[in-house]
């Protein structure tokens, strides 16, 4: 089993540009989660997702969008970027709202 | 509010000795879920133990141990015989209830060095 993937791993963006990021994972999890962090900070919830077809909002969903059209990936969009945008960003996916586990994150820069 | 507190930035521990790493939380909640995790310098997040606000024993995963003080608001982190591979930096979590039960609110995190 892979666990949970993430694409890509690295990518710079200029400000305005869009982009998607992948999740996915093999564990058959109903549940999954886009995380982002910044410099001495811990992990904050952007959205996550309780099954197909399902979304809601984290603490800081604000710039992003989300859509989970399969149950094993997880998209997290950025329509407009901007550099208060930078940041690492980490799925997660779950059985139920315990245990999560965490994918090797996406170092995003936007310029 | 529901909030995870680390106090200790940066700890120091001398190979194959005991280290404990300080997590308090504050919460209002009678059921709740407190997690550590270990982040090396590779980036990716490992989960390490789990402790369930109902669970009556302290949680153990190997070296890992999991000091419950339900009262004190307390859930610190016990690794024993530390090895160099233990070198990173630990978060401790707890998951969120209701509306935000999904969330879990990450403390800030304490890096920690083991010493040859």
């Amino acid at each position: 089993n892979a666990g949970v993937t993430q694409t890509p791993k690295f990518r710079v963006l200029k400000t305005g540009q869009s982009m998607t990021l992948l999740c996915a994972q093999d564990m058959n999890h109903e549940y999954m989660y886009w995380y982002r962090q910044d410099p001495g900070m811990g992990l904050r919830l952007i959205h996550y997702s309780v099954g197909e077809g399902t979304t809601a909002k984290g603490e800081v969903p604000d710039g992003y969008n989300v859509s989970r059209l399969k149950k094993q990936n997880f998209l997290l969009g950025l329509e407009s970027a901007a550099p208060s945008q930078t940041s690492v960003y980490f799925c997660a996916s779950s059985w139920d709202w315990e245990t999560q586990y965490f994918g090797p994150g996406t170092r995003l820069l936007v310029l | 509010a529901q909030k995870i507190t680390q106090t200790q930035p940066g700890m120091f521990v001398q190979e194959k000795e005991a280290v404990t790493l300080d997590c308090t939380y504050d919460t209002s909640d009678q059921s709740y879920g407190l997690f550590w995790y270990k982040q090396p310098s590779s980036g990716e997040m490992i989960f390490l133990i789990y402790q369930g606000s109902y669970d009556e024993q302290n949680a153990t995963e190997g070296r890992y141990s999991l000091n419950f003080q339900k009262a004190r608001k307390s859930a610190n982190l016990v690794i024993s015989a530390s090895q160099l591979g233990d070198s990173a930096m630990y978060f401790c979590a707890m998951r969120g209830t209701g509306g935000s039960q999904g969330n879990l609110i990450f403390g800030k995190g304490t890096k920690l060095s083991v010493k040859p």
